[in-house]
């Protein structure tokens, strides 16, 4: 059993679409991430949830809604996607949020062209 | 504001033998917490280790061990016996003591040569 799914892994679209990436945790973690790894390998936060409240909420567009429908899944949807939103998207989680490990999904790799 | 520095964009490293990744960092906190991990090529986030601040023993995890200098703000990784399969990207990462996110550095590309 994968311990922090996302789906779907690889995503292309079209500039001006709407789309969405999925994750779910199954270890009953109380913290959730969205993290954005750019081309040159940097991972920057976007958002933290902690017990489905968002906690961090980083300079990122508002074009960007996270959406915790409860403490193990914690979705991101991206509206009029722009060329400079490629990629990779990390799911994370971990116990609370106080220093103990995240564990990450295998990221989604998004493409706008 | 955190930052944390890994200086060495790219190193490599002769199979069976010894290298060192540095990390620097940059808080006023004195409570927090310091992690290496690891990115194969498959892209998983793999947590490689783990240092509480405020324990002045240097965390180890078989192969993997780290040097933590609190005053000096330096968090090295120290990898024994290197294998191929250790060829990675490896982050260096801070989280405060109040939590809530991970800081990242840009990584280090460590190439195992057979």
């Amino acid at each position: 059993d994968t311990a922090v799914s996302q789906t779907p892994k690889y995503l292309v679209t079209q500039m001006g679409n709407d789309k969405s990436i999925k994750c779910e945790q199954n270890l009953g973690h109380d913290t959730m991430y969205w993290y954005k790894q750019d081309s040159k390998k940097f991972l920057k936060i976007m958002f933290s949830y902690n017990n489905k409240e968002l906690i961090i909420n980083e300079t990122v567009p508002n074009r960007f809604s996270p959406k915790s429908p409860d403490k193990a899944h914690l979705n991101l949807h991206i509206n009029s996607l722009e060329l400079g939103d490629s990629a990779v998207y990390f799911c994370a989680s971990s116990q609370d949020g106080r220093g103990t490990e995240a564990f990450f999904g295998q990221g989604t790799r998004l493409t706008v062209v | 504001a955190q930052t944390v520095t890994q200086s060495q964009p790219e190193m490599s490293v002769q199979e069976a033998e010894t290298v060192t990744l540095s990390c620097t960092y940059d808080t006023s906190e004195n409570n927090y917490y310091l992690f290496w991990y690891k990115q194969p090529p498959s892209r998983q986030m793999i947590l490689v280790i783990r240092q509480e601040a405020y324990k002045q023993q240097n965390a180890t995890e078989n192969r993997f061990s780290v040097n933590f200098q609190k005053a000096a703000k330096s968090f090295s990784l120290k990898i024994s016996d290197s294998q191929l399969g250790d060829t990675a990207m490896y982050f260096c990462a801070f989280m405060p003591y109040t939590g809530n996110q991970f800081y990242f550095g840009t990584g280090t590309s460590l190439t195992v040569i057979p």
